[in-house]
């Protein structure tokens, strides 16, 4: 059965500080693995990652994807009180199903 | 363009009812999923409809039944309620290819 294990499952920081949230899986035909935002309600899409050792970027976050190791990392630089959520990975399998992670619970402090 | 969109936002029931949430997939998208995300975890796949059949199934039991019509909108219908259905019931969209969910704001559903 494919699995999603992220860590750590909370953090608080303050802001300004970086932080890296990392998701690692076992999965039959890995297709892609995805991160996303969930601050209130709707998850948000951040970053689609399928070849191994290109880094995405958006702003202050960036992702890259370790297929032989089977993880991944998401990092924040300079972190402000908005960046506070619920960070889901999630792992898309060429049978075209979505398997999620337990998403890692963000709190960033003034 | 309009994204996701799901209804009603919040509902309350009581065990043994039965509840039916709604869902219009953003514009384009022609495969509808539905996710049930208790709190404090990630969300746990329902089904997917595609071409209005369900084309997969997670781990949940029969109670737990959809449709999708030719516009491509989608309900969920839950069955005999139990106190472990409340959740955010979130519906997700998406397009051709290897192309990334969009969710909608979810449905709250408690069940007393």
């Amino acid at each position: 059965e494919d699995k999603v294990v992220q860590s750590p499952l909370s953090l608080v920081v303050h802001e300004g500080d970086t932080v890296t949230l990392n998701c690692s899986y076992e999965v039959t035909n890995f297709r892609s693995l995805l991160w996303y935002k969930q601050e209130k309600k709707a998850p948000t899409f951040l970053f689609m990652l399928t070849s191994s050792g290109i880094e995405k970027k958006s702003g202050r976050l960036s992702s890259i994807l370790d297929k032989k190791e089977l993880f991944s990392i998401l990092n924040i630089t300079a972190t402000q009180t908005g960046d506070s959520a619920i960070y889901l990975c999630a792992i898309l399998n060429y049978g075209q199903n979505f398997v999620f992670g337990p998403g890692t619970r963000l709190s960033v402090l003034p | 363009d309009a994204g996701v969109t799901q209804s009603p936002t919040h509902l309350i029931k009581t065990r043994g009812q039965q509840v039916t949430l709604r869902c219009s997939p953003k514009s384009g998208h022609d495969t509808v999923s539905w996710y049930q995300q208790a709190l404090g975890q990630g969300p746990q796949f329902i089904f997917q409809y595609y071409e209005e059949e369900e084309r997969q199934r997670g781990n949940f039991p029969d109670r737990f039944s959809g449709h999708q019509f030719p516009n491509y909108s989608s309900e969920l219908n839950v069955n005999a309620l139990l106190l472990g259905d409340s959740a955010l019931y979130l519906c997700a969209s998406r397009g051709t290819g290897e192309s990334p969910l969009h969710f909608g704001n979810g449905t709250r559903l408690t069940v007393t």
